[in-house]
């Protein structure tokens, strides 16, 4: 299986703030790679798919990079609807695969 | 736009089984992968298997393998997830996911469209 080594496991920031979080594959998946965002007794939400693709409708403060095994999400200005938890998601093989998620939280 | 409900929440007893049921509207469904997903109490996010339905083709998280039943029923656009001799590990929210597949595997790829959860309690 693909392990998905996420970091920080938690970020405590302020509104205004860039957030970057990194995805480490522990094997190369070019750019199959997905960010979902996850608030508490909702369901996740894509962000962006394809390593940098961003959904329909998401704000383009949110940014995604990386391919082979090395990605990065940022969050170039934190707003307040964006406290929550984040994931990386790889489909370069299966079993599909989560990282262990990114909880960004107030400062 | 596609939207998905679940079935309601479940409390069941060690050894037993569970069925929830995913149904989609606004949109075609034997165009995507329905996925399983759960998430256990302060845990993350799990990926169970998922269900193909224009051929269908189903693949399966290996640790569920033996446990998990997933199959779909193209004449009511609603999908299907079992699973069996549950334990309090298996006590968690369970989404369905339905979103893109490709590749010569006919693999899933993205979780785009979710259901609002099924929450399952394992208790005796």
């Amino acid at each position: 299986d693909i392990q998905m080594t996420q970091s920080p496991s938690s970020h405590s920031a302020s509104v205004g703030d860039r957030v970057t979080i990194t995805c480490q594959a522990s094997q190369d998946i070019a750019k199959s790679l997905n960010w979902y965002q996850h608030k508490s007794f909702k369901a996740p939400k894509l962000l962006i798919r394809d390593a940098s693709r961003l959904d329909s409708g998401v704000p383009s403060r949110f940014r995604g990079g990386g391919s082979e095994t090395n990605f990065t999400f940022t969050i170039t200005s934190l707003q307040p609807e964006d406290f929550a938890t984040y994931y990386c998601q790889q489909y370069g093989a299966l079993p599909l695969t989560f990282g262990g998620g990114t909880k960004v939280d107030v400062k | 736009q596609l939207q998905v409900v679940q079935s309601g929440s479940e409390v069941t007893k060690p050894g037993s089984s569970v069925r929830i049921s995913c149904t989609a509207s606004g949109n075609t469904f034997t165009n995507y992968a329905v996925n399983w997903v759960r998430q256990a109490p302060g845990q993350g996010l799990e990926w169970m298997g998922a269900v193909i339905p224009i051929f269908p083709l189903t693949r399966y998280e290996e640790s569920f393998k033996d446990r998990v039943l997933i199959h779909a029923d193209e004449s009511v656009n609603t999908a299907y997830m079992e699973l069996t001799d549950l334990t309090s590990e298996d006590t968690a929210i369970y989404f369905c996911a339905m979103g893109d597949w490709g590749g010569e595997m006919a693999m899933p790829t993205t979780f785009e469209f979710w259901g609002q959860g099924t929450v399952v309690s394992v208790t005796s």
